[in-house]
């Protein structure tokens, strides 16, 4: 059922100032990684992904890096706007052959004008 | 391209009712689809695993009387929460599964907010 008292951890940026989201996974053998971007009310929207064999890949004002040894996955946005204030999750993925998502806990970015 | 729908956006009912909520592939056809619940504050929970033509498959602790699902065409899969409670009240959140020659890309719908008085 539904808990009470829960809050996200919360990143407050200022607009124009890069952010950082991490994300710790917890399954070794995961093989693919999705950051998600979703808005209140809304589904999640597909950021940037990486793969296992990689360990940094960027897109228009994301950056993925993926460190396999301690398990951490990070977003970096860079000039970060109001339109990017939203909660972003990390996602993984055993393999691209076994398609079920596991998310990641969330963490909650507040872009102050 | 690539589009997901879900109808109803929202609804109310009341409690030991039936809700019925469909999850549709706009533009291109999805022999998979994926079921999600969050609640407030939360992360996305999968519920099941949707195929074209066979039965769902459910994650562990998902009921599978409770929560039927039935994906009859490549288009559209359907998730009914029987006899709902009022802890059934969640967002729930399907995904199509875009599955091309390089990867496998999953698309989300808006959700559906289920409130059970």
């Amino acid at each position: 059922g539904e808990s009470v008292g829960l809050h996200l951890p919360t990143l407050s940026v200022q607009e124009g100032d890069n952010s950082i989201i991490n994300c710790a996974y917890s399954n070794s053998a995961s093989d693919y990684f999705i950051w998600y971007k979703q808005e209140s009310g809304k589904g999640p929207q597909f950021i940037i992904d990486i793969r296992s064999n990689m360990d940094k890949r960027q897109g228009q004002r994301v950056t993925v890096l993926l460190n396999k040894t301690v398990k951490h996955l990070s977003l970096q946005i860079a000039a970060t706007q109001p339109g990017d204030s939203a909660v972003y999750f990390c996602a993984e993925t055993p393999s691209r052959g076994n398609n079920r998502l596991a998310f990641g806990k969330g963490n909650q970015v507040v872009v102050i004008p | 391209g690539a589009v997901v729908s879900q109808h109803p956006s929202w609804v109310i009912c009341k409690s030991g009712t039936s809700v019925k909520i469909e999850c549709r592939s706009l533009d291109f056809q999805a022999t998979t689809m994926f079921w999600y619940r969050q609640f407030p504050k939360q992360s996305l929970m999968l519920m099941a695993t949707s195929n074209e033509g066979s039965k769902a498959t459910y994650e562990q602790g998902v009921e599978k009387d409770k929560f039927l699902i039935n994906h009859a065409s490549l288009t559209l899969s359907t998730l009914t929460v029987t006899s709902a409670h009022p802890e059934d009240s969640s967002f729930y959140i399907c995904s199509a599964l875009l599955a091309d020659l390089s990867y496998n890309e999953q698309f989300f719908g808006p959700g559906t907010r289920l409130t059970v008085l």
